[in-house]
């Protein structure tokens, strides 16, 4: 199974912070790697599919980029509904596989 | 517009199974895969497997294997997963998702696994 390791775990930041998550896969996955974002008692939320499109309906605030092994989620400018967790996801191989969330929380 | 509309929460006991559905809206049901993702609470997503409600073909996170089944009745729009020989280590959020590239999800289901 490819493994897939986000980092950081969690991280603080504020209002109007540039964020960044990195997700690395085991082995090289092409562009077959989407984020999503959940927050507290809900649903996920798909954010970005081949590693860099937005999904429909998705502020262009959230970017994406990477290809083989390693990929990043940038937030340009963190507002306050943007405070959750993020997952990313590969579909390159069966089985799809997340990595384990990153928090991003209030500093 | 999409909608993936899940049953109700489950209490069950060990060794007993259960049957989540999500009834799909608002697209061609037999044109997009279902997958199945769990939660544990607190814990991070665990995909289980997926099924194409065209062919009814299906495929399994080693994990499940002979565990889990998903079905799909396309008269109805609705795809089915049932898990069976629970334990309490099954309690958890139970989503289901569309797509092989997933863009839209269920709002959830809980399973409690309790004696």
């Amino acid at each position: 199974d490819i493994q897939m390791t986000q980092s950081p775990s969690s991280l603080s930041a504020s209002v109007g912070d540039r964020v960044t998550i990195t997700c690395r896969a085991s082995q090289g996955i092409s562009n077959y790697l989407a984020w999503f974002q959940q927050k507290p008692g809900k649903a996920p939320k798909s954010l970005i599919y081949a590693a860099s499109s937005l999904q429909s309906g998705v502020p262009s605030k959230f970017s994406g980029s990477g290809s083989g092994t390693d990929f990043t989620l940038t937030i340009s400018s963190l507002q306050p509904e943007d405070f959750a967790t993020y997952y990313c996801q590969q579909y390159n191989s069966y089985p799809w596989t997340f990595g384990q969330g990153t928090k991003v929380e209030i500093k | 517009q999409v909608q993936l509309v899940q049953s109700g929460a489950e209490v069950k006991k060990p060794g007993a199974s259960v049957k989540v559905s999500c009834k799909a809206s608002g697209y061609t049901f037999t044109s997009y895969d279902i997958n199945w993702v769990r939660q544990a609470t607190g814990q991070g997503l665990e995909w289980m497997g997926w099924m194409n409600p065209n062919s009814g073909n299906t495929g399994y996170a080693q994990k499940f294997q002979g565990r889990v089944t998903m079905t799909r009745n396309t008269s109805i729009s609705t795809a089915y997963m049932e898990l069976s020989s629970l334990r309490s280590e099954d309690t958890a959020v139970y989503y289901c998702a569309r797509g092989r590239v997933i863009n839209h999800w269920g709002q959830g289901t809980l399973v409690t696994v309790s004696s």
